[in-house]
């Protein structure tokens, strides 16, 4: 079964500084990673997702991910926050066999 | 591309009554949908997957015959919720793959229900 770990529910960071979202996941097999982030009274929109090749993936709004497979992570980075990035962020895995299984979101405020 | 849409954005009814929530692929057909519901400050929760023509699986814990699923087509899901009770006032989302793009799910704005 695969689980997804976001650590702190909670980060905050000032404008221009780096944004970094913790994302940890537990899957018995290759697992397809994704980052969504949502709006308040909004779906999820899809920020980047892993499924093969290169493990540095790049996503919308300046956003990135690394592929970990050794510390099983996938964090997300933004070099210079814009107050339009506060939202809440999710983490979430695949096991290609349709379900996605979601971390518990990570609320990013950003501060002026 | 891959748009999905919800309709309606917001829905408020009274207790016992049944509300319906559509679910629309609006450029790109999917042969699988998702619907999940979130509560306040709370991650979302797979209810059941549905794909076309064929009857809904639900997941652990969600009545089958309190939430039913139709997935009539390749860009129409409705969920219905029957005899709402408060207790399902939440934030009702669905997804849908893309045709040969099945690890990604697209995501459609959600509904909100409150049942007074």
């Amino acid at each position: 079964a695969q689980s997804v770990t976001q650590l702190g529910s909670h980060v905050s960071v000032s404008e221009g500084a780096l944004v970094l979202l913790r994302c940890n996941y537990s899957s018995s097999v290759p697992p397809y990673l994704f980052w969504y982030v949502q709006y308040p009274n909004q779906g999820l929109q899809l920020l980047l997702k892993y499924t093969t090749g290169a493990t540095l993936v790049k996503g919308i709004n300046g956003f990135e991910a690394e592929f970990k497979k050794s510390e099983t992570s996938f964090h997300l980075t933004k070099p210079s926050a814009h107050m339009s990035d506060a939202a809440e962020y999710f983490c979430a895995v695949t096991n290609r066999r349709d379900k996605l299984v979601f971390g518990a979101g990570t609320i990013l405020r950003v501060k002026s | 591309g891959a748009v999905v849409s919800q309709h309606p954005s917001w829905v408020i009814c009274k207790s016992g009554t049944s509300v319906k929530i559509e679910c629309r692929s609006l450029d790109f057909q999917a042969t699988t949908m998702f619907w999940y519901r979130q509560f306040p400050k709370q991650s979302l929760m797979l209810m059941a997957t549905s794909n076309e023509g064929s009857k809904a699986t639900y997941e652990q814990g969600v009545e089958k015959d309190k939430f039913l699923i139709n997935h009539a087509s390749l860009t129409l899901s409705t969920l219905t919720v029957t005899s709402a009770h408060p207790e399902d006032s939440s934030f009702y989302i669905c997804s849908g793959h893309a045709r040969g793009g099945k690890e990604t799910q697209y995501f459609g704005p959600g509904t909100r229900l409150l049942v007074l």
